[in-house]
């Protein structure tokens, strides 16, 4: 059973509009989410994270929300650049537990000049 | 800059093989992993190690075992290739706690004929 589910396989932008890519989780356990980011031919690369105990992080264009309630994240690049064009991956864990991250699937985003 | 390499980008096997991947990190960081990245399905975890000789069992250990006797190396065993194991395979490690930003390879190019 996924626990970490990203239900739009890919999502295409235009240039200097905000993407939002969503990402919910099962396990109420889980307390600190994560994005990665991955290019064709690389590995991922971490991109920002939040704990349980906000609801918002910003870092530059990237701003991460965590509506715990109903158990949902989300990414919003604003605005977005045709180099964010990747693969990005959601990815959770209870943080108190050591126990590996839990990824999603994946979101292909395609950022169309 | 942290650095994890892999031994090969692309690898070509035949079936019935025995396939050693090797990965090492620069960073000495306690934890490492192996993951497999495949279309459709994201990254998923095949085993991870806190520790020098130790290892766990992720989501997806069969056909798989691991070797950590070094903390900067651990190596991925496929002790008989299957053409099921084709597949980009990606190394990740990370500091200590279990929050602690994972660091990826570029990853391997499997094929298993």
């Amino acid at each position: 059973d996924q626990q970490v589910k990203q239900n739009s396989p890919s999502l295409s932008v235009q240039e200097g509009r905000i993407s939002i890519l969503n990402c919910d989780y099962t396990n109420s356990m889980f307390d600190y989410f994560l994005w990665y980011k991955k290019y064709p031919a690389e590995g991922p690369t971490f991109l920002i994270s939040i704990s349980s105990i906000k609801d918002k992080n910003e870092d530059g264009r990237f701003t991460v929300f965590l509506n715990k309630s109903a158990k949902h994240l989300s990414l919003h690049i604003v605005p977005s650049q045709p180099g964010d064009s990747a693969v990005y991956f959601c990815a959770a864990l209870r943080f108190t537990g050591n126990t590996p991250l839990v990824f999603g699937k994946g979101t292909r985003l395609s950022v169309i000049a | 800059d942290v650095k994890v390499t892999q031994s090969s980008r692309y690898l070509v096997k035949r079936t019935g093989e025995k396939v050693f991947l090797e990965c090492v990190q620069d960073m000495d960081h306690e934890n490492m992993f192996w993951y497999r990245q495949d279309p459709g399905l994201g990254l998923r975890l095949i085993y991870f190690s806190y520790d020098v000789k130790m290892k766990e069992k992720g989501d997806i250990p069969e056909g798989y075992s691991v070797s950590r006797e070094k903390k900067e190396r651990f190596s991925l065993i496929l002790e008989s290739a299957s053409t099921n194991q084709t597949s980009m395979y990606l190394c990740a490690s990370s500091f200590g706690g279990a929050a602690d930003t994972q660091y990826f390879g570029p990853g391997t190019r499997l094929t298993v004929l």
